[in-house]
């Protein structure tokens, strides 16, 4: 059974470009998580999304930020008009969410370095 | 509002005990988690509490909760080298975000 996958596991953009970051939670799961890691930081919540909705988008940036699941497919984190702030690890997790059963997998990540 | 709060660094030697220290705000948490990391590394978990518990024991691990000071521990026994990462300890309400405390980095000496 494979793990959470994300991917690129590296990613580098230039100022102004967009950035789009892909997860495939793990077989049967149906909920997916997104975090961003600063350097020398902890992670900090930014989107909760199930199939197809978004659950809780708190921890979003307002402006530039989205994050879809599709019914098919990966879930995207896109970053429009990227700036040097945004560098960080950002990393999907996926839980099952049956009843104790509710514990995040998390993806290797994938680190962004804006130029 | 959510804190979950930890020590930055603990240095320990090969083959002695490590606790790693945690506090967190929320007293509706049901769920606390330690999650290690390596470095350029995704998470990886090591396990976890519901809140109704006081202690679990899993191989060299344990994790003691202490709910009414909201106080969570993680002991190491016979660190190892290999045991050398930060640990995050993580506190979540049903099927919720988790809420990250800074990260311990532990140095384990030989």
């Amino acid at each position: 059974n494979a793990g959470v996958m994300q991917n690129p596991r590296h990613l580098v953009r230039r100022r102004g470009q967009e950035a789009r970051l892909r997860c495939s939670p793990m077989k049967g799961h149906s909920h997916v998580y997104w975090y961003r890691q600063l350097p020398e930081e902890g992670l900090k919540f930014m989107v909760y999304l199930q199939k197809e909705n978004i659950i809780d988008e708190s921890g979003m940036p307002k402006e530039r930020f989205s994050a879809e699941f599709p019914k098919e497919g990966p879930s995207i984190l896109r970053i429009q008009q990227v700036v040097r702030g945004d560098s960080a690890a950002y990393f999907c997790a996926s839980s099952a969410y049956r009843a104790r059963e509710e514990t995040q997998y998390f993806g290797p990540g994938t680190r962004l370095l804006v130029l | 509002g959510e804190d979950v709060e930890q020590s930055l660094f603990l240095s320990v030697r090969e083959g002695d005990s490590s606790v790693i220290n945690c506090t967190y705000t929320d007293s509706s948490s049901t769920y606390l988690y330690w999650y290690k990391q390596e470095p350029g590394a995704g998470l990886q978990l090591l396990t976890y509490i519901f809140s109704n518990m006081d202690m679990k024991q899993d191989q060299r691990l344990t994790v003691l909760l202490n709910k009414k000071d909201k106080h969570l521990s993680l002991r190491i026994a016979d660190t190892q080298t290999g045991d050398s990462a930060i640990y995050f300890c993580a506190e979540s309400r049903a099927g919720n975000k988790l809420t990250f405390g800074g990260g311990t980095r532990v140095l384990v000496k030989p």
